[in-house]
């Protein structure tokens, strides 16, 4: 089994739709990223925690929110979809004595009609 | 602004040949400089990183080379192979309050090696 769940790994949806994505880890580690993925843009950090209690926006964070339900579980929602939000979503952990080693899901791709 | 710096977007390389993508940074307080590999329907994995107390760094085919007067680190991928096309990325951070890191991400190089 991975290391880092996402659900779903595609999701197909219309405009003013409420998603969420949920993300799992069985590696013990405290910290959780969200990150989003559009050709040509890199990776873009939407939301991170570095533990259940600390929530942290990143540099694309409006439209999105994020919940971190325990130190395993980390989900993102996108409250209203709209299209530019079509993209490939990922979600990765770290530890705390990182030294910047990220470990990430298999992504969760989304499709905002 | 960005700032990690990486080119090229893409890259074709014959199998065998030599693969370089090069990345620029302006944040002298970066002290770790990642490397990552995604392939096609994967998430990205940590290939191989490098601090600035070293110039180079090798871990079978893969190399990287580090220049801090220049600020500029770059990835070599010796004798590709198809099995190396993926995307690359390359990313810094510096260590902020309480030890917290974030990555910097380069953009990526889509990187094709040819049979």
């Amino acid at each position: 089994d991975a290391d880092v769940t996402q659900t779903p790994r595609n999701r197909i949806t219309k405009t003013g739709k409420r998603i969420m994505l949920e993300c799992s880890q069985t590696k013990g580690h405290d910290r959780m990223y969200w990150y989003r993925q559009d050709p040509g843009l890199g990776l873009r950090l939407i939301y991170y925690s570095f533990d259940v209690k600390d929530i942290n926006k990143g540099e694309i964070s409006d439209g999105y929110s994020v919940s971190r339900q325990a130190q395993a579980k980390f989900s993102l929602s996108l409250e209203s979809a709209i299209p530019n939000q079509t993209a490939l979503y990922f979600c990765a952990t770290s530890d705390r004595r990182q030294t910047g080693e990220l470990f990430f899901g298999e992504g969760s791709r989304l499709t905002v009609l | 602004q960005q700032q990690v710096k990486q080119s090229p977007q893409s890259l074709i390389v014959q199998k065998g040949g030599i693969s370089i993508i090069n990345c620029a940074y302006e944040n002298t307080a970066f002290d770790y400089f990642p490397w990552y590999q995604q392939f096609p329907g994967k998430g990205p994995a940590l290939l191989i990183a490098i601090r600035p107390d070293v110039s180079e760094k090798k871990e079978g085919r893969f190399t990287i080379s580090f220049n801090k007067s220049a600020k500029q680190f770059s990835l070599h991928i010796m004798d590709s192979q198809p099995g190396d096309s993926a995307t690359y990325f390359c990313a810094a951070s510096s260590p902020n309050a309480g030890n917290n890191r974030k990555l910097i991400w380069g953009l990526g190089t889509s990187l094709a090696v040819n049979p």
